[in-house]
């Protein structure tokens, strides 16, 4: 099991631009986490999903960021026209449900130029 | 509103020597604690959960409700131990949708 799975692992934005992060969960896991990490902070709680489901979006920001875990293929978190502010780590984690423990990916770092 | 506080960025020990690092949390409901590590260019894993009243590695954490405190400890430090460790508060029945402290450095010196 190659574990939790994100790419690309680093990338680099203008402002303006879209990015598009994309987070493949251990096999046999149908729960999704993503969180981001800024500089000198703890990691934040950004959304929760299941298949095809929003389960919790409480922690994304109301604008730009969007994010979807289709029937098939990865989790994908969309941040449209990014702003400097939007620089961090993305980190997703995958679970084989609500109260199993988390399983996290590398991590993606977004650079916004 | 839920909030986990580290309050030592960084924390320097001798290898063989005690350590303890500090969490302290604030939250209405009944608290799920965890401590979660990251070696050095490794994932962020699981370390222990308060709920299974586990030792991992030679490291115990006990909840202190009355002092709000989840301190996670380790009687003699390794090497190996040197790490970033991040205390964590499930804000919900899922263990997914956690509210993380800043973390604590620590390095293990010979």
């Amino acid at each position: 099991n190659a574990g939790v799975m994100q790419n690309p692992r680093h990338l680099v934005r203008r402002r303006g631009q879209e990015a598009r992060l994309r987070c493949s969960p251990m096999k046999g896991h149908s729960h999704v986490y993503w969180y981001r990490q800024l500089p000198e902070e703890g990691l934040k709680f950004m959304v929760y999903l299941q298949k095809e489901n929003i389960i919790d979006e409480s922690g994304m920001p109301k604008e730009r960021f969007s994010a979807e875990f289709p029937k098939e293929g990865p989790s994908i978190l969309r941040i449209q026209q990014v702003v400097r502010g939007d620089s961090a780590a993305y980190f997703c984690a995958s679970s084989q449900g609500s109260a199993r423990d988390l399983f996290f990916g590398p991590g993606t770092r977004l650079t916004v130029l | 509103a839920q909030r986990v506080t580290q309050p030592e960025k960084l924390l320097s020990v001798f290898k063989g020597a005690p350590v303890e690092l500090k969490c302290n949390y604030s939250y209405s409901g009944s608290p799920e604690l965890f401590w979660y590590v990251q070696y050095s260019r490794q994932r962020l894993q699981l370390l222990l959960r308060h709920i299974s009243r586990e030792s991992i590695k030679g490291f115990t954490a006990d909840l202190n409700k009355g002092e709000t405190s989840f301190h996670l400890k380790k009687p003699f430090a390794q090497e190996e131990d040197s790490a970033m460790y991040y205390c964590a508060l499930s804000l919900t029945d899922s263990w997914g949708k956690l509210q993380f402290g800043a973390g604590t450095q620590v390095v293990v010196t010979p």
